[in-house]
């Protein structure tokens, strides 16, 4: 298994601005995702964290809008840039390392954007 | 295109009470996993199954992997306040990246005491 961190856990943020979460795991793990969820409904990937090289984005996720950055094997962030009240979510960072696939997931951080 | 879905949506019971909660897909899946989030929380892992027929029991948890590897259940025993949350299956998406997942759209269960 692995113990993810984010933060900040949550915030709240005025239209227009740009706010970076960062999302921390307690060891090495090849894959890291961020995931956007709105509160008590499933998962909605963004993308996939590639150390090393640029991210790999789901369809209706641009680089511009959600740039994400992996230096290292154990750490990442997710900027969500010139935020709309529609960007009032909860994001999740996961760690990917095991046989089939299994991910562990930070805690999220809550965004409330005004 | 891979669809996991399931059923019920919303489940509210009494603590004590016996619930099932089904993951359904038209296509085979070499594993499905379950996650159970609490509100404020990431999900967390609570199994994964491989083989069909599979069941495996964590405490008074038991999930079962259908045989054709398409569907998967999770009962739950004696249900307690504690057991409440969002339970969301999940699978390897074939058509995605390396270690992509599918999710349901998950089951939110409220255990009353």
């Amino acid at each position: 298994s692995a113990v993810i961190s984010q933060k900040p856990s949550r915030d709240i943020c005025q239209r227009g601005t740009s706010l970076t979460i960062q999302c921390q795991v307690d060891s090495q793990v090849t894959m890291m995702f961020w995931y956007r969820q709105q509160p008590g409904q499933s998962l909605t990937l963004i993308a996939t964290a590639n150390q090393g090289s640029e991210a790999t984005y789901e369809s209706g996720f641009v680089i511009d809008k959600f740039p994400i950055s992996r230096p290292n094997l154990t750490f990442s962030t997710l900027t969500v840039s010139n935020m709309s009240p529609e960007d009032s979510s909860i994001y999740l960072c996961s760690a990917g390392r095991d046989t089939f696939g299994e991910q562990y997931f930070g805690p999220g951080t809550r965004l409330t954007v005004t | 295109t891979q669809l996991l879905e399931q059923s019920p949506q919303f489940l509210s019971i009494q603590e004590g009470e016996n619930l099932t909660v089904y993951c359904n897909s038209s296509s085979v899946f070499s594993s499905l996993q379950w996650y159970r989030q609490e509100p404020g929380e990431g999900p967390v892992l609570l199994v994964t199954v491989v083989t069909g027929g599979e069941v495996k029991k964590l405490k008074r948890l038991t999930f079962q992997f259908g045989d054709a590897r398409k569907d998967s259940s999770l009962h739950i025993t004696a249900a307690q306040p504690g057991d409440t949350g969002l339970y969301l299956c999940a699978g390897p998406n074939y058509g995605g990246s390396q270690g992509n997942l599918i999710f349901g759209k998950g089951t939110k269960l409220s255990v009353k005491p």
